[in-house]
């Protein structure tokens, strides 16, 4: 059964730690993303990687970092330097670069974060 | 101005009602037009995917795209109380951009 899946589905966290979201496709993937999500403000883009060991900041890249070891995982670190995490974290992965058809995204079900 | 206008609502309609989303963009190089479904505490899930200007549908779903307008629709005909979501348009050319998301209620 071919998806996305992220891990933990709600997580918290307490000021001033790192956390780290897991994200895992199977669907043979080239491209993967992360975007943060807040009400009335749509989905952010994080980070993105069109290539394992590559990857290219977002529109929101401060505070957070990434690595792409391989093709299927694609984890996003929250670090104490994001000074407003808690959102509605998205991963999503898609077969090839933004631009045509195969940038199509499909979405994993997301994690909760919520800092105390 | 944002590269993509989207009418947060919400959106209460009746069930059967015909259910009209809509969304604006700037950018004339987005080719790729989607429409994403998202349930409350949900990742999104693609609905529809069209290219370039045109009509397409699927089952009660239509999505429409007039890009000399720079204006994409998504019509739901005969909605039902599961239509309830965040309906996200999303457009896809140099890069992808999401729409913030119109929230609909159909009501039994």
């Amino acid at each position: 059964d071919g998806g996305i899946t992220q891990s933990p589905k709600y997580l918290f966290r307490k000021e001033g730690q790192n956390v780290t979201l897991s994200c895992e496709q199977n669907l043979n993937h080239d491209a993967m993303y992360w975007y943060r999500q807040d009400p009335g403000q749509g989905l952010r883009l994080i980070y993105y990687s069109q290539i394992v060991n590559d990857f290219q900041k977002g529109d929101i890249a401060e505070g957070y970092s990434v690595s792409r070891e391989k093709k299927e995982s694609f984890p996003l670190t929250v670090t104490s330097a994001q000074k407003n995490p808690t959102a509605f974290y998205l991963c999503a992965s898609s077969m090839g670069e933004a631009g045509g058809p195969r940038d199509t995204q499909y979405f994993g079900p997301g994690t909760r974060l919520t800092v105390l | 101005q944002k590269e993509v206008e989207q009418d947060p609502g919400p959106l209460s309609v009746p069930e059967g009602a015909i259910v009209s989303l809509n969304c604006t963009y700037s950018n004339s190089a987005f080719q790729y037009f989607m429409w994403y479904r998202q349930y409350s505490r949900k990742g999104p899930e693609l609905l529809m995917y069209t290219y370039s200007s045109g009509n397409k549908e699927d089952g009660r779903f239509t999505a429409q795209v007039d890009k000399s307008s720079k204006y994409i629709s998504l019509f739901i005909r005969d909605s039902q109380p599961s239509d309830s979501a965040t309906y996200l348009c999303a457009m896809s050319g140099d890069d992808m951009r999401f729409g913030a998301g119109t929230r609909l209620t159909v009501k039994p």
